[in-house]
């Protein structure tokens, strides 16, 4: 089935530094979520995207969809302590209104340097 | 306060035991669905309902079984016949149709051995 490569897998943050991942596709998608799952926990939604070039920022947060709407890229500026955790990407291939589930890729994990 | 709310949040059965997992949203969302974590992956897709007394296999669906019978309830049972059951359940929510924004439960760990 369709996959959504996320990277990198994991990365390590030193408090203030700003952190940057993505997550790309070999289809073209039409909406783009990022979501944040600390451990034993549900994802939490950050930010969705729906148009090709939109960027949003949610905080410190930043996201935006790919022009080529193939991929998406997530940046947090100024990180912190509790940013620490799995950012994941998710994606939907069909319009709104129709039939179409999510596509999650496999995580970042955002651990801090020891 | 609006939310989802899963029971119980650990869950421990012997093989060969059939075991339901709890899901209720008072969000008055018409979708929820089913999702499976292992560690290091994506979250696959179980079941899916659009709308009550209706649902659809995901990508996952072997061993698995569910029922959509109140708006707020989306129950899955995990039965004897799937071959790897333990694993982080999550149930999700969203407002309905063409509306990609799923809202995550605190999910259920299962534990069977």
């Amino acid at each position: 089935g369709q996959q959504l490569n996320q990277s990198p897998q994991s990365m390590f943050i030193q408090e203030g530094e700003d952190v940057s991942m993505n997550c790309t596709s070999s289809s073209i998608f039409n909406t783009w979520l990022w979501y944040k799952q600390d451990p034993g926990e549900g994802p939490v939604l950050l930010i969705a995207l729906y148009k090709a070039g939109e960027l949003t920022s949610n905080g410190r947060l930043t996201a935006q969809f790919g022009i080529t709407r193939k991929d998406s890229f997530l940046n947090i500026s100024a990180s912190i302590p509790s940013d620490v955790g799995i950012y994941f990407c998710a994606g939907n291939m069909n319009y709104g209104g129709s039939q179409g589930n999510l596509i999650f890729g496999k995580g970042t994990k955002l651990s801090v340097k020891p | 306060d609006g939310g989802i709310t899963q029971s119980p949040k650990y869950l421990f059965r012997k093989e060969g035991q059939n075991v339901t997992l709890s899901c209720e949203q008072n969000l008055n969302h018409d979708a929820m669905y089913w999702y499976r974590q292992d560690p290091g992956q994506g979250l696959r897709l179980i079941y899916y309902s659009q709308i009550v007394n209706d649902f659809q296999k995901g990508d996952i669906a072997e061993g698995y079984s569910v029922s959509r019978e109140k708006k707020e309830s989306f129950p899955l049972t995990v039965t004897s016949a799937q071959k790897n059951p333990t694993a982080f359940y999550l149930c999700a929510s969203s407002h309905g149709l063409g509306d990609y924004e799923q809202y995550f439960g605190p999910g259920t760990r299962l534990t069977v051995t």
